[in-house]
């Protein structure tokens, strides 16, 4: 079974720039989800998309920050205009039931804002 | 509130040892609890997901227990290996949430060859 995709690995962007990140789940898993991994932290989850529908995106930062999952497989997550703060790993992850099922996660990608 | 902790935030080990990495939370009222791995510059790997109804889940070298009336998880790794190195996170799932994930800050574990 191949696993979460994500790219690009690394960004390094100067603030106020805009970036953008990309995720193809495992086949089949309908749940998807972003989180957003600070160094020495848990994740914190940005979006949570269940098909192609938002389940739950109260800590997105919707004035920077957007995501789409169209036609319900892949995503894409970005950010505009960046700010220092924003550097973190982006961590995606899928499952195939939310209430039972474990999170299988990608690679991630390490952004930095200079 | 749920809140989930893991101490101690780092432990250091010689190889071969047997250990316990601990996690607790607030509330019992929980669909399940997932421990991950996390290999620095990686993604998170699901070593075990306990549900709410069972005691412990067994993964080779690997045993997690749950004690929802306590708020209490664990995780057992036996005869422990240099490649056991990694940061252990552990994770619930609420009841009152959209399946959401309440995270633990993590253990990072060395193991000394």
């Amino acid at each position: 079974e191949a696993g979460v995709a994500q790219s690009p690995r690394y960004k390094i962007i100067e603030k106020r720039q805009s970036v953008a990140f990309w995720c193809n789940p495992i086949s089949g898993h309908a749940t998807l989800y972003w989180y957003q991994q600070i160094l020495g932290q848990g994740p914190k989850l940005l979006i949570q998309f269940q098909n192609n529908g938002v389940v739950d995106d109260s800590q997105l930062p919707k004035d920077r920050f957007s995501a789409e999952r169209l036609k319900g497989v892949d995503s894409t997550l970005k950010i505009q205009p960046a700010k220092l703060e924003d550097s973190a790993v982006y961590l995606c992850a899928s499952s195939y039931d939310p209430a039972n099922s474990p999170l299988h996660f990608g690679n991630g990608t390490r952004l930095t804002v200079t | 509130k749920q809140e989930v902790t893991q101490i101690p935030a780092a432990l250091s080990v010689p190889e071969g040892e047997n250990l316990v990495l601990n996690c607790s939370f607030t509330d019992s009222a929980i669909y399940n609890l997932q421990w991950f791995r996390q290999d620095p510059g990686k993604g998170l790997t699901s070593l075990l997901l306990i549900q709410s109804s069972q005691r412990e889940q067994t993964s080779g070298r690997l045993n997690a227990s749950l004690d929802k009336s306590s708020g209490r998880s664990t995780l057992y790794i036996a005869a422990s290996q240099p490649g056991d190195s990694a940061t252990y996170l552990c994770a619930v799932r609420p009841m009152d949430s959209n399946y959401q994930l309440i995270w633990g800050a993590g253990t990072k574990l060395i193991i000394k060859p």
